[in-house]
């Protein structure tokens, strides 16, 4: 069975500095989707990036970037100049290959992080 | 307007009431799955389905039974309430193939304490 694995539950970063999140997970399949989505207080769930396992190159989205390291499993969350408003919890999240059909996603932990002025 | 809605927002059940929690879309996704999310442990899935009378159990679905009678809806029942079923419930839904022009779609979750 896929599982997804956070291991830091708390990240603090100085406003404007970089910080990055950890995300590693399990699986067999050669060919997945990964996510990472970010949770305010609200609780809304907001995509922030997503990676096709297929794609080598590593995906942006403005002040965000993940490191995809497919050998190790691994996928990592970079936020640059951080703000204010990415306080938040993130998840990292795994969903099942195409021809599995059935669409479910697979959630780490979380990690909450905090952004100090 | 697209997305997906998810009714109630809030409510407490005493234990042993049964309830519904309701979640449309109006995407004609074919996927739609049920989460619930408890401190430290993120978002469990509950139950899934892949299209219209098809459904099936995930990781945590004791206690929890669905339907899937039209594309559009896909209602959660809580059977007989009970405290360790108090949690924050996500609906989510998306097409069977995600490409750049799609994504995953939750709703806004449902505060679900049962006293």
């Amino acid at each position: 069975a896929q599982t997804v694995t956070q291991s830091q539950p708390e990240m603090s970063v100085q406003e404007a500095e970089t910080v990055t999140l950890s995300c590693t997970y399990d699986t067999s399949e050669s060919d997945y989707y990964l996510f990472w989505y970010k949770q305010p207080p609200s609780r809304q769930m907001i995509l922030v990036i997503r990676q096709e396992a297929y794609k080598q190159q590593n995906a942006t989205e403005n002040r965000f970037s993940v490191n995809f390291q497919k050998a190790a499993k691994s996928f990592s969350l970079k936020i640059s100049d951080s703000q204010l408003g990415d306080a938040a919890m993130y998840f990292c999240a795994y969903r099942n290959p195409l021809r599995s059909n059935t669409g479910k996603l697979i959630f780490g932990q979380g990690t909450t992080l905090q952004v100090k002025p | 307007n697209a997305g997906v809605t998810q009714t109630p927002k809030f409510q407490v059940l005493k234990t042993g009431q049964s309830m519904t929690l309701q979640c449309a879309q109006d995407m004609n996704h074919e996927y739609m799955s049920w989460y619930r999310q408890d401190p430290g442990m993120g978002l469990r899935l509950i139950h899934y389905s892949v299209g219209a009378g098809i459904t099936d159990q995930g990781e945590v679905p004791n206690g929890y039974n669905v339907s899937r009678s039209t594309t559009e809806d896909f209602p959660l029942r809580l059977l007989s309430a009970a405290p360790s079923q108090t949690s924050v419930y996500f609906c989510a839904s998306s097409y069977r193939r995600l490409t750049s022009g799609n994504t995953i779609y939750f709703g806004e979750g449902s505060w679900l304490t049962v006293v």
